[in-house]
């Protein structure tokens, strides 16, 4: 069983800094693509980021584009999102998110619980 | 930016009847489409890629069907656990993807 467990959210005031991290088990870690996908409270989802089973390509959505970095170490089936100069609108419930193994199909078939990122002063 | 529009954003329905879920995009996704539903206090569940191709495990009572820019997500006979809110998601232009602001399905 696909097992996907997010940690390393929290209260932070804005401009710090957060690591969040995704611990999978369950599947192969290293032949997947791995994302993050985030949700405001009582609001949609937002993809945040994405990046290749091997950790070669990165892709961000404009919102976070020069602020957060993915990055993943497959020797320890963990996916890792760091976060920089966090904002309000930041806060929101992340996901981390594991691909469809279908060519072509950028769709996620396994999420963790997320994990609560909270930006307030 | 491809902008995902679902309707309605809410759907009351008897339990046993069938309920319809639009989604539209504002450019041509061609069948780059999925469907997530999303329980309470939950993480979404994948039913639906590829715009009418059903995830593994999810029941024949839910069906996509559409292209290009309209989307229909229909689920026939609805059963108590469906109640939840249903989101689109299209990776027509990855590597940016976009969601649809949901549509919640509640008991009528």
């Amino acid at each position: 069983e696909v097992q996907l467990l997010e940690s390393g959210g929290g209260l932070v005031q804005p401009g710090v800094s957060l690591r969040l991290s995704c611990a999978g088990s369950g599947f192969t870690f290293r032949g997947y693509a791995m994302s993050w996908v985030r949700q405001a409270p009582g609001k949609g989802l937002e993809w945040v980021s994405s990046i290749t089973s091997g950790g070669d390509s990165t892709y961000y959505a404009d919102s976070v584009k020069g602020r957060f970095t993915i990055s993943r170490d497959n020797a320890k089936n963990t996916l890792y999102l760091q976060m920089n100069s966090l904002r309000a609108e930041d806060t929101a419930l992340f996901y981390c998110a594991k691909e469809l193994p279908v060519v072509g199909a950028t769709v996620f078939d396994s999420w963790g619980q997320g994990t609560l990122v909270t930006v307030s002063s | 930016e491809i902008v995902m529009t679902q309707s309605p954003a809410t759907l009351s329905v008897s339990p046993g009847e069938r309920a319809a879920l639009s989604c539209r995009a504002s450019h041509n996704c061609n069948n780059n489409l999925a469907w997530y539903q999303q329980k309470v206090g939950q993480a979404p569940r994948l039913l639906i890629y590829g715009a009418s191709t059903r995830a593994t495990g999810i029941p024949a009572r839910f069906s996509g069907s559409g292209s290009g820019t309209e989307f229909t997500l229909t689920i026939s006979g609805l059963q108590s656990e469906d109640f939840a809110v249903y989101y689109c998601q299209q990776y027509n232009s990855w590597p940016q993807l976009t969601f649809g602001g949901g549509t919640k399905v509640e008991i009528k």
